[in-house]
């Protein structure tokens, strides 16, 4: 069965620093998303990507958080200056119409110490 | 504000029984209704799917229903193996944009 792939699985940072999470969705998907999870808390949606350019994001997606389709199958997350806050599960995943099909990666772990 | 509430918040059962686990929501109109299940440090994996006209949907031991009028979702799991240890979550979709609730999280004991 097709995987959404994501790496790393564990990242540690230091605060400040950039961090890139990386992502190779579903071959065959157009639309590409960003999630976290921080630890006991609930899943929230950061943004949707298609056709090249984000369809949407939420609030928490601000100035630091950027994302990018750099070649036609890898989706990443940078991350340009971290924050203690930011540590948190990321998911990745993809679908191949726009409210159907969602396939998740299993996640990196970012911790910012 | 949470569009998605799930209850019991935990639940622990023996092996080989049923269980069931409930969601209400807000958000409306709303194009499906999902139920994934995620175990710890891992990305949630799909259970069931389900557009508002649909009333109920099964995946094996697992069965959803879902009342639009009232806005209420359940998922049941019938003869609960250990495996079946994981967070349960109620997400609600509108176009791409999946709204997740908070998760029940199942125990299952030997």
């Amino acid at each position: 069965e097709p995987e959404v792939t994501q790496t790393p699985s564990h990242q540690v940072t230091q605060m400040g620093q950039e961090v890139i999470l990386r992502c190779v969705p579903i071959s065959n998907h157009l639309y590409f998303y960003w999630y976290r999870q921080i630890l006991g808390q609930k899943v929230e949606f950061l943004v949707s990507f298609y056709n090249n350019e984000i369809s949407e994001k939420s609030e928490i997606f601000d100035d630091q958080f950027s994302v990018e389709r750099p070649d036609g199958s890898n989706f990443t997350l940078k991350i340009r200056s971290t924050k203690l806050e930011d540590s948190a599960m990321y998911f990745c995943a993809s679908s191949s119409s726009d409210n159907y099909g969602y396939t998740f990666g299993s996640g990196t772990r970012l911790t910012v110490v | 504000k949470n569009q998605v509430e799930q209850s019991p918040q935990s639940l622990i059962i023996l092996e080989g029984k049923n269980c069931t686990l409930q969601c209400n929501y807000t958000v409306s109109p709303f194009s499906n209704l999902r139920w994934y299940k995620q175990d710890t440090g891992r990305g949630p994996v799909s259970l069931t799917i389900m557009t508002f006209s649909e009333n109920t949907k099964s995946n094996g031991r697992y069965t959803a229903t879902l009342d639009a009028d009232t806005k209420q979702s359940s998922l049941h799991i019938t003869a609960s193996q250990l495996s079946d240890s994981a967070s349960y979550i109620c997400v609600v979709s509108l176009d791409y944009k999946l709204s997740f609730g908070a998760g029940t999280t199942v125990t299952v004991r030997a």
